[in-house]
């Protein structure tokens, strides 16, 4: 595809209830990238994939987030019994190879009530 | 640990002015500097740095590095109301973990009419 496409674009959830983001990434990019940013806040890091190597889950504030990705495609990034600060926008990036220039997705705007 | 600082992180101009955004990193080891442009929700890539003292340009934007003094700027003349947005600047650390781009906070530039 001609960018890096995330879905939905918003979310609404309740408080306790599981949600999945998914990030198609740009066709022949290695790496992808999660993030997180809460309102007024910068970027920050949550985990990312680079081909077929673990993936560098540094980031993940909690073990209720978890992320998959298929090979070198889509990635689905999982929250379990979401809460209140979870609200938050969620940014996929993928670039051509470790280390290259990211490029990012529109984001999945999510509220948890 | 690595950080990346940039400065002011808020500017109010009016259309026609020129502006100036900073950015100052302390990172193990650099690999790259890369500018984005945020509105709404997704970052957009703008410019990436790697040698000192070459000016890259794009339109009214440019930027430039000094890895000497590690820091970059990023110029925008001229400015118009469609230049409103987040700057992000991020440095790409070579080898690192946390998906290995390091972001700044940002700085928000708002241009009056």
């Amino acid at each position: 595809g001609a960018g890096v496409s995330q879905s939905p674009s918003n979310k609404v959830t309740e408080k306790g209830k599981d949600v999945e983001l998914r990030c198609d990434p740009i066709s022949g990019h290695t790496a992808l990238y999660w993030y997180r940013q809460r309102l007024g806040q910068g970027l920050e890091f949550l985990i990312y994939f680079q081909g077929n190597s673990a993936p560098d889950k540094s980031g993940l504030p909690s073990d209720r987030f978890s992320a998959e990705r298929t090979g070198e495609s889509v990635s689905t990034l999982t929250i379990q019994r979401t809460q209140q600060e979870d609200s938050a926008v969620y940014l996929c990036a993928s670039s051509i190879a470790w280390q290259e220039t990211q490029y990012f997705g529109p984001g999945t705007r999510l509220l948890v009530l | 640990e690595d950080k990346v600082v940039q400065s002011p992180l808020s500017l109010v101009v009016h259309e026609g002015d020129t502006v100036t955004l900073n950015c100052s990193y302390e990172v193990t080891n650099f690999r790259s500097l890369l500018w984005y442009k945020q509105e709404k929700k997704a970052p957009t890539f703008l410019f990436m740095l790697t040698s000192s003292g070459i000016e890259k340009k794009s339109g009214r934007l440019s930027s430039i590095l000094d890895k000497k003094e590690l820091f970059s700027i990023l110029n925008i003349t001229a400015t118009q109301t469609g230049d409103s947005a987040i700057y992000l600047c991020a440095v790409v650390n070579r080898g690192g973990s946390q998906g290995n781009l390091i972001f700044g906070k940002g700085t928000k530039l708002s241009v009056k009419p």
